[in-house]
């Protein structure tokens, strides 16, 4: 267990739809990282916060958002989904801006029908 | 980003060595890391390398770095069944730390 705890484990949902992914990171860990993983595309970055701003942006879709709270949980906003956004995005966390190992969550499966 | 190439597939014995390999895209990348994914589990990090390094030993995993050809290796010794998961290469490109990643390499070790 990495202390990163993220829900839902499963959502499926239509094209068209909007959902949220929640994401807490490791207790005083700063930085959330999100990254996104398909069998085409493999594992990608999307975006990372730190204390609450946004630090880097990757290969983000401009229907994807995110946020992440003062109490340092992050939430990812994917909207008009389409079939491609099938996938299982993760979160993770890491103490502060180093180098330092980043803490994976389980992810999120998301299915788009 | 560019992309990080790793071989697909690889399958090992039981007892026999593993090597994985990996070439990464950026010169200057500063970290160089390996991270594991058992199935169903996000991803955990195996070992790191800093890039002035050549050579890191940790327990049964050794890893190799020549820059030169920006090439990284991931060597498992006396490999297990336990040991079967998909391996991941991946450097840091991004401001922030984040991490460009290969496709991963799966590794399945056989009794």
């Amino acid at each position: 267990d990495s202390g990163v705890t993220q829900t839902p484990k499963h959502l499926i949902t239509a094209t068209g739809q909007r959902v949220t992914l929640r994401c807490s990171p490791r207790s005083g860990d700063l930085s959330v990282y999100w990254y996104q993983q398909s069998l085409d595309q493999g594992l990608q970055f999307l975006i990372q916060y730190y204390n609450g701003e946004e630090r880097a942006k990757g290969n983000i879709l401009e229907r994807f958002s995110a946020q992440q709270f003062p109490d340092l949980h992050s939430e990812l906003n994917l909207s008009s989904l389409e079939l491609g956004d099938s996938a299982l995005y993760f979160c993770a966390s890491s103490p502060g801006e180093g180098p330092y190992e980043q803490y994976f969550g389980p992810g999120t499966r998301l299915t788009v029908t | 980003g560019e992309d990080v190439e790793q071989s697909l597939f690889l399958s090992v014995r039981e007892g026999d060595s593993s090597v994985i390999n990996c070439t990464y895209t950026d010169s200057s990348s500063t970290y160089l890391y390996w991270y594991k994914q058992e199935p169903g589990a996000g991803l955990q990090l195996l070992t790191y390398i800093f890039s002035n390094m050549d050579m890191k030993q940790d327990q049964r995993l050794t890893v190799l770095l020549n820059k030169k050809d920006k090439h990284l290796s991931l060597r498992i010794a006396d490999t297990q069944t336990g040991d079967s998961a998909i391996y991941f290469c991946a450097e840091k490109v991004y401001s922030g730390y984040a991490l460009n990643f290969g496709k991963g390499t799966s590794l399945l070790v056989t009794p």
